[in-house]
């Protein structure tokens, strides 16, 4: 079945990176983008930005630019996400998932990954 | 950036009552790109809605959207114990995805 299966928790200290992966099985991986999506505790969901594994093109929402990184290992059918420059703000699970593309377009999520907590404090 | 505002923050209604969410956009959503997610404690969100009005694989038709602009509405024609949990909105018709704060529905 469609999966995304993503890496274990992070606790990071302020100032340091995060890497997050979500590796894809059940599907063929270059067909569909692949979003980042994170959630802080009480909180609205909060899109990160997106990869398209067949050619590499990336989204990042404005709210993380430069700080985020979205890339993809094809052989491997995984997309990674790398957060730089972390402050407690930045504590709050990552999701990753999977988007429909076409005609120019970029849709909906159907597939979600579980998620990873990512936990930032000194 | 397009907010989305949801309407009201929480719901408080009984099993086989009808659910009424609203959504509202800053400024016309683009072809009608806006889906709804169901959001349970502790879970992932799942899609319901697409396209402002289509239903997702394998979800119920007691879920339905409609709406379009920037007025967007998802109706539960009847409540279900399982369908207690936080519901949010989503627009994809800018490159600039968001999200609303999400409506809980809880049982009364």
């Amino acid at each position: 079945q469609v999966q995304l299966v993503q890496s274990g928790a992070e606790v990071k200290k302020p100032g340091a990176s995060v890497k997050v992966s979500c590796r894809a099985s059940g599907y063929t991986f270059a067909n569909y983008v692949v979003h980042w999506v994170r959630q802080a505790p009480g909180q609205r969901l909060e899109w990160m930005g997106w990869i398209n594994p067949a050619n590499g093109n990336t989204k990042y929402s404005q709210m993380f630019q430069g700080r985020v990184s979205i890339s993809r290992d094809t052989i491997a059918s995984t997309a990674y996400m790398d957060l730089s420059s972390l402050t407690s703000e930045d504590t709050a699970v990552y999701f990753c998932g999977r988007g429909p593309y076409g005609y120019g377009n970029v849709y909906y999520l159907d597939v979600w990954g579980k998620g990873t907590t990512v936990t930032v404090s000194s | 950036e397009i907010v989305l505002t949801q309407s009201p923050g929480t719901l408080s209604l009984s099993p086989g009552e009808r659910a009424t969410l609203s959504c509202r956009a800053s400024q016309s959503v683009s072809s009608n790109f806006l889906a709804w997610y169901q959001q349970k404690p502790g879970q992932v969100p799942r899609l319901l809605i697409y396209g402002a009005s289509s239903r997702a694989t394998g979800i119920p038709d007691r879920f339905s959207g409609s709406g379009s602009g920037t007025d967007f509405t998802l109706t539960i024609s009847r409540l279900e114990p399982e369908d207690f949990a936080v519901y949010y909105c989503q627009q994809y018709g800018s490159s600039q995805w968001t999200f609303g704060q999400g409506t809980k529905v809880e049982i009364k």
